[in-house]
């Protein structure tokens, strides 16, 4: 079974521009998280998706960021314009509600550097 | 609110010592409780989890981690460290029954020949 797949594994790009991460999550996972980790931080959770619907879109910076899960599968997450402090890793993870626990499966990231 | 303290930045061990990683959690209900690893340039891979009953868990790896809601802790621990457990650990806490994971800062565990 394929794990979790994001794009691009790097980024870097000037400040002021525009940012694009992709995530494809675990084939059935109806449920997709967005985290931010920034250096020598644990991940902090940027917004969670069940299908389609953004449920927990609290900690996202609504002015610059936005995401968008289409067809309730993969995921966009989009930095306009990107600041120097956005330089982070953004993790996508997946999980499925037939788990009564919900175990998160985290894909490997994109590190993002703003200059 | 929930939190997660994970004592210690950097543990260092010699190969074949004990590994101990601290974690103290805080929760107004029942938790679930994680320990995930993070080896440079991953994603985080799940090591143990304890959810419901028995509360020493055994996880991949060799780790283990006994629940103390007593004393609010969840520690990792591994009898004999080798090399390739050199890597970042991180505690996180959800809610039963709710997804949204609060991790810890994470705890670099440094391996030494």
């Amino acid at each position: 079974e394929a794990g979790v797949v994001q794009s691009p594994r790097y980024k870097i790009i000037e400040k002021k521009q525009p940012v694009a991460f992709w995530c494809n999550p675990i084939s059935g996972h109806n449920t997709l998280y967005w985290y931010r980790q920034n250096l020598g931080q644990g991940p902090e959770l940027l917004i969670r998706y069940e299908n389609e619907e953004a449920v927990d879109d609290s900690q996202l910076p609504k002015d610059r960021f936005s995401a968008e899960r289409l067809k309730g599968v993969d995921s966009t997450l989009k930095i306009q314009p990107a600041e120097l402090g956005d330089s982070a890793v953004y993790l996508c993870a997946s999980s499925s509600d037939r788990a009564n626990y919900n175990e998160q499966f985290f894909g490997p990231g994109t590190r993002l550097t703003v200059l | 609110a929930q939190s997660v303290t994970q004592l210690g930045s950097h543990v260092s061990v010699s190969e074949g010592a004990l590994v101990l990683l601290r974690c103290n959690y805080s929760s107004s209900v029942p938790p679930y409780l994680f320990w995930y690893v993070q080896y440079p340039n991953q994603g985080l891979q799940l090591l143990l989890k304890y959810t419901t009953g028995a509360t020493l868990v055994k996880g991949i790896n060799g780790f283990e981690a006994e629940f103390k809601k007593s004393e609010t802790s969840f520690h990792l621990t591994k009898p004999s460290a080798h090399m390739s457990d050199a890597a970042e650990y991180f505690c996180a806490v959800s809610e039963a029954g709710y997804s949204t994971l609060t991790f810890g800062k994470g705890t670099m565990l440094l391996v030494s020949p």
